[in-house]
């Protein structure tokens, strides 16, 4: 069973265009990250979001964390070539030893034309 | 600029044979991760280590075993490789003791038995 669960799996749209993927979780977390993963690399992380209902924007990306803490979305305005890649979100939560673990989505393979 | 260096790249392994894969970082993280991630499963937890002298259980950590040699190196041994071991292989570490803060991930081992 996937702890959480990403849509859609594949995207592909034109350059220009508006897009958003969703990160849905039964359970919650303390926090909740998204990455992005470009072919023959790993994650590198976009931004974090920890309060209920926080928004973020890093210029034409805007993240958002659920209310209650159980899922988030990305939304992308006027997509460009440069955004295509995987994008995984993880969420986080409390581990052995006080510690907290990240557990990742599948991932949204976004491609986009030009 | 190092970051979280892996080696090696690529390996390919014939079944029952045994590697150690290797993971550095430079960034003074207390942290670090070992990740498999496979087509349509995401990113899974293998292995972690808190702190310098622990390391804990994943979610998938049967078949393998980890050595954190001092704060900077976390490494990964498969003792008698399978098939169903063949993935790429991500080592990460964190600054704190949790992930809030974000992974930084390395570049990945992909590795296939044969």
């Amino acid at each position: 069973t996937q702890l959480l669960e990403q849509s859609p799996q594949f995207l592909s749209i034109q350059e220009g265009e508006n897009l958003t993927v969703y990160c849905n979780s039964s359970s919650v977390f303390s926090s909740l990250q998204w990455y992005r993963q470009e072919p023959g690399e790993g994650p590198v992380l976009l931004v974090t979001v920890v309060t209920g209902g926080e928004v973020k924007k890093l210029k034409r990306l805007t993240f958002q964390f659920g209310d209650a803490r159980k899922d988030s979305s990305l939304h992308i305005t006027a997509a460009q070539p440069g955004d295509t890649g995987l994008y995984l979100c993880a969420g986080a939560m409390q581990a052995n030893f006080g510690n907290e673990k990240l557990t990742f989505g599948t991932g949204t393979r976004l491609t986009i034309i030009p | 600029n190092a970051g979280v260096t892996q080696t090696p790249k690529f390996q390919v392994l014939k079944t029952g044979q045994s590697m150690t894969l290797q993971c550095a970082q430079d960034m003074n993280h207390n942290s670090m991760y070992w990740y498999r991630q496979d087509p349509g499963m995401g990113l899974r937890l293998i292995y972690y280590s808190a702190s310098e002298g622990t390391t804990d259980k994943g979610e998938v950590p049967n078949g393998y075993n980890v050595s954190r040699l001092n704060k900077r190196e976390f490494s990964l041994r498969l003792e008698s490789a399978a098939p169903s071991q063949t993935s790429v292989y991500f080592c990460a570490s964190s600054g704190r003791t949790g992930p809030t803060y974000g992974y930084t991930f390395g570049s990945g081992t992909r590795l296939t038995v044969v």
